[in-house]
């Protein structure tokens, strides 16, 4: 299995940072890889897909890179909606595998 | 829009069996693979099953194989899950999710999963 390797698992931050991500993964996954915000008791949402592309609707401070190993989600500044769980997931061979989750908490 | 609603939850004891159900609406159901994945309480995402488009094909997670089965009924546009053997390490939310692209693009809002005695 493809390991998703997140770091930091959690990180404090004010509204306004800017906020860095990061996905290693175990093997080439091309660019197989989503990202997703998880607010506390809510299903996760999509944020971006095919590791750069933002989904419809997300708000462009919101961004991805990456291809290959290393991924990288960055949120340009931070807003007060941000404060919530991020997991990459990636799509390149069975199973799918997520990352272990960064908890984005107020400072 | 997307709509995915499961149901099916609740607590069970150990060794015993359950199905969840998920209802979808707002897409062509036929034409979209499906997925379930499962979030242990306070836990990371785990990744269940997943079936094709048409039923055909199905994969499972390691910790679930030989023990679930991921099926669908395109007629009545729902996804299910039949969980057999559960175990107190099966207790979690069970979200169903739609895919695009082979990757996951909505979710449902979950049910939860209690596996105790």
């Amino acid at each position: 299995d493809i390991q998703m390797t997140q770091s930091p698992s959690s990180l404090s931050a004010s509204v306004g940072d800017r906020v860095t991500i990061t996905c290693r993964a175990s093997q080439d996954i091309r660019n197989d890889l989503g990202w997703y915000q998880q607010k506390p008791g809510k299903a996760p949402k999509r944020l971006i897909y095919a590791a750069s592309s933002l989904q419809s609707g997300v708000p462009s401070r919101f961004s991805g890179s990456g291809f290959g190993t290393e991924f990288t989600l960055t949120i340009s500044s931070l807003q007060p909606e941000d404060f919530a769980t991020y997991y990459c997931l990636q799509h390149n061979k069975y199973p799918p595998t997520f990352g272990q989750g960064t908890k984005v908490e107020i400072q | 829009q997307v709509r995915l609603v499961e149901s099916g939850g609740g607590v069970v004891q150990p060794g015993t069996s359950l199905r969840l159900s998920c209802a979808a609406s707002g897409f062509t159901f036929r034409t979209y693979g499906m997925h379930w994945v499962r979030q242990a309480p306070g836990k990371g995402l785990e990744w269940v099953a997943h079936i094709s488009y048409d039923g055909r094909n199905k994969y499972y997670g390691n910790s679930v194989k030989g023990r679930f089965t991921i099926s669908r009924d395109n007629s009545k546009n729902t996804l299910y899950l039949q969980m057999n053997s559960l175990t107190t390490e099966d207790t979690a939310v069970y979200y169903c999710a739609k895919e695009v692209l082979q990757l996951i693009d909505h979710w449902g809002q979950g049910t939860l999963v209690t596996v105790s005695s």
